[in-house]
């Protein structure tokens, strides 16, 4: 079975920019968590959607936003980028239903803003 | 945000020694998952334990969650040079506003020595 798939894999913007990443969940995972990696705050939990709806939100602002779609795929936007946007950024999948199951993470997308 | 107290912060050790780290927390989790991360990949999961007191071995690996719920341990026994990495603790809290997220450690940096 594939695992989480994420794309692009690298990506350099501007500040000001706004950027879209995709995250594939493994087949049959309805449930995309989304997480900010920096060294300086490690990772934190952005969003989380199931069957196309937010469940639940971190405390990020609102220039951070994501969807999801019928068929599981997320994607994440990041509005007028800034430069301590920089990170990695990671989406993890899990089955969903209870919102407890174990979460399975991409390889992430790097983003550099400058 | 909040974060897991996770210790020691790094290690550095002579191939074949055994490693102990782990995590605590003020809160309680109902789930405990212990996570590796290579450079420029995403975490990969280990081990995930969801009832307190469980002990759960992978190979080399042994992880327990806590009887008060709110601490787990990784042991990696006979240390190998791929071993080395980051290895990060994460937990799940219950409840509603807590669907889909994880609280994430610091990690510890795990290097061995051949």
């Amino acid at each position: 079975k594939a695992g989480v798939t994420q794309t692009p894999r690298y990506l350099i913007k501007t500040r000001g920019q706004q950027v879209t990443l995709s995250c594939s969940p493994i087949s049959g995972h309805r449930s995309v968590s989304w997480y900010q990696q920096t060294p300086g705050q490690g990772l934190q939990f952005l969003f989380e959607y199931f069957s196309e709806t937010q469940r639940n939100k971190g405390n990020f602002p609102g220039r951070f936003s994501g969807r999801q779609f019928s068929n599981s795929r997320s994607e994440m936007n990041v509005s007028t980028l800034e430069l301590g946007d920089s990170a990695l950024y990671l989406c993890a999948s899990s089955l969903g239903a209870s919102g407890g199951e174990t979460q399975y993470f991409g390889p992430g997308t790097r983003l550099l803003v400058l | 945000g909040q974060q897991l107290n996770q210790s020691p912060q790094s290690m550095f050790i002579q191939e074949g020694e055994d490693v102990s780290m782990n995590c605590t927390s003020s809160s309680i989790f109902n789930t405990w998952l212990w996570y590796k991360q290579d450079p420029g990949e995403g975490p990969v999961l280990l081990i995930a334990l969801y009832k307190a007191g469980e002990l759960t071995s992978n190979g080399r690996l042994t992880a327990q969650f806590g009887i008060t719920r709110k601490d787990s341990f990784l042991n990696i026994s006979a240390s190998i040079p791929s071993d080395v990495g980051i290895y990060f603790c994460a937990g799940q809290l219950g409840g509603s506003s807590n669907t889909g997220k994880l609280i994430f450690g610091q990690g510890t940096t795990l290097q061995v020595k051949p």
